[in-house]
């Protein structure tokens, strides 16, 4: 199972808001609508941002939104701020019963 | 709250297994699948299985010759072997909750170095 392709960076200035890709097959991304999304400061654990493509756990922010058309699947944060700076990383169910990660996109905030 | 925490050895040599064990407190083992996810230095994640405790278990297609995870549900504990280790094992691990088809609790990880 081949990881989803995503940028490796991306990057924005306070307030703006960014878009990270996330493109799979009709193996995964395509086959479910169970896309998450993490993101990891350095040396820390990741943490999960989304679930089922658009759902948001409780206790994270509104800025957050996730989205998927055909293959790719999409997180969009609003309102860039600098502590959103980290490492993004989506991950999709498979048809093969397993999971798979993408290789992660570097955010800086400007 | 929950509560994950990996432990074992920090170095194993090549050609050996690598066992390690994630405690997990604060939640009953057996009311959730579990996984185990590793990220070599300075790349990105693998998942490698996850398992409920009655014996469902997946594992990822790749590693699934060399790998056996288990849970002990009288130690609350989620364990992992990796037999026949390489350099490229060389990652940190973590254990995670799977729920709702995320992993939305995770270890801080461990880091297992392959090396003579």
């Amino acid at each position: 199972q081949s990881a989803l392709t995503q940028p490796a960076s991306v990057s924005g200035s306070p307030g703006q808001s960014i878009t990270i890709s996330c493109t799979g097959t009709s193996s995964d991304i395509g086959a479910y609508n169970y896309v998450s999304w993490y993101y990891q400061h350095p040396a820390k654990a990741p943490q999960l941002l989304i679930y089922d493509v658009s759902k948001r756990p409780s206790a994270v922010s509104d800025r957050f939104s996730g989205s998927k058309s055909g293959n790719m699947a999409s997180l969009t944060i609003s309102g860039l701020q600098a502590e959103d700076e980290a490492d993004y990383y989506c991950s999709s169910y498979t048809t093969s019963s397993s999971w798979v990660f993408g290789g992660g996109t570097k955010l800086t905030v400007l | 709250q929950v509560e994950l925490q990996e432990s074992g050895p920090g170095l194993v040599k090549p050609s050996e297994t690598l066992s390690l064990t994630c405690t997990v407190s604060g939640n009953p083992i057996t009311s959730y699948y579990w996984s185990w996810i590793r990220q070599p230095p300075g790349k990105g994640l693998e998942w490698i299985a996850y398992m409920y405790y009655s014996a469902t278990t997946k594992y990822s297609p790749s590693l699934k010759s060399r790998v056996t995870i288990s849970v002990d549900t009288s130690k609350n504990q989620l364990s992992l072997q990796l037999s026949s280790v390489t350099a490229a094992d060389t990652a940190v691990y973590y254990c995670a909750r799977y729920d709702r088809r995320s992993f939305d609790y995770w270890g801080q990880g461990i880091l297992v170095t392959v090396s003579s």
